[in-house]
């Protein structure tokens, strides 16, 4: 089943507290991207990837870096998280760029920062 | 500044249809999208339409497009308890760099 897969679903955490949050695709897509959700604020893009080695920031990308070494994968970190990332992220992929295709949306990691 | 605008809740009843709007402000999106969200899940994309069009069909499914007053509606007819989510409207704006904006969603509840 062609399906974006996001690790873990649910996530509490301490501020300062390193994590990483998992995306990985099956699709063999190019293009991957990764949305905060928040209520009131629709999606913002933290960081997109074009293809392997090449990220970019998007609108919020402030307190988040990203990695894109094997095409399939395109994890999140938060060096130290904060309670103002306490947020619903999502990772998605599209086979066009930018998404203008349309994108496949992993199932979201609820994060929250205490 | 780009901005896509929804309403936020729309409640109809089983059977009848169902109509959500938005309004985007980017005249230069050359593609705007419709998406459902179900309860404890991802966005799942619905249909989207080309600018350059002015109406798409897909089953049950109608996207209206007026470009004119910057206007996209998707209708549902036929609406079942099913389709009972949060519907997202999306436009890729391209001006200056290509930039995908999401509205912030209509809650959209299907009564028996």
């Amino acid at each position: 089943e062609a399906q974006v897969t996001q690790n873990p679903r649910y996530l509490i955490t301490v501020t300062g507290k390193k994590l990483t949050v998992t995306c990985s695709q099956n699709m063999n897509h190019e293009y991957m991207s990764w949305y905060r959700q928040d209520p009131g604020l629709g999606l913002r893009q933290i960081y997109y990837s074009m293809n392997v080695e090449v990220t970019d920031k998007g609108d919020v990308p402030e307190g988040y870096k990203v990695s894109r070494k094997e095409k399939r994968n395109f994890p999140l970190i938060l060096e130290s998280p904060s309670p103002n990332q306490t947020s619903l992220y999502f990772c998605a992929s599209s086979w066009t760029d930018r998404g203008r295709g349309g994108y496949t949306f992993g199932s979201g990691t609820r994060l929250t920062v205490v | 500044g780009e901005d896509v605008e929804q309403s936020l809740f729309l409640s109809v009843r089983e059977g009848d249809s169902s109509v959500i709007n938005c309004t985007y402000t980017d005249s230069s999106s050359t593609y705007l999208y419709w998406y459902k969200q179900e309860p404890g899940a991802g966005l799942q994309l619905l249909t989207y339409i080309f600018s350059n069009m002015d109406m798409k069909q897909d089953q049950r499914l109608t996207v209206l497009l007026n470009k004119k007053d910057k206007h996209l509606s998707l209708r549902i007819a036929d609406t079942q308890t099913g389709d009972s989510a949060i519907y997202f409207c999306a436009e890729l704006s391209t001006s200056g760099t290509y930039k995908y904006i999401f509205g912030t969603g209509t809650r959209l509840k299907v009564l028996a």
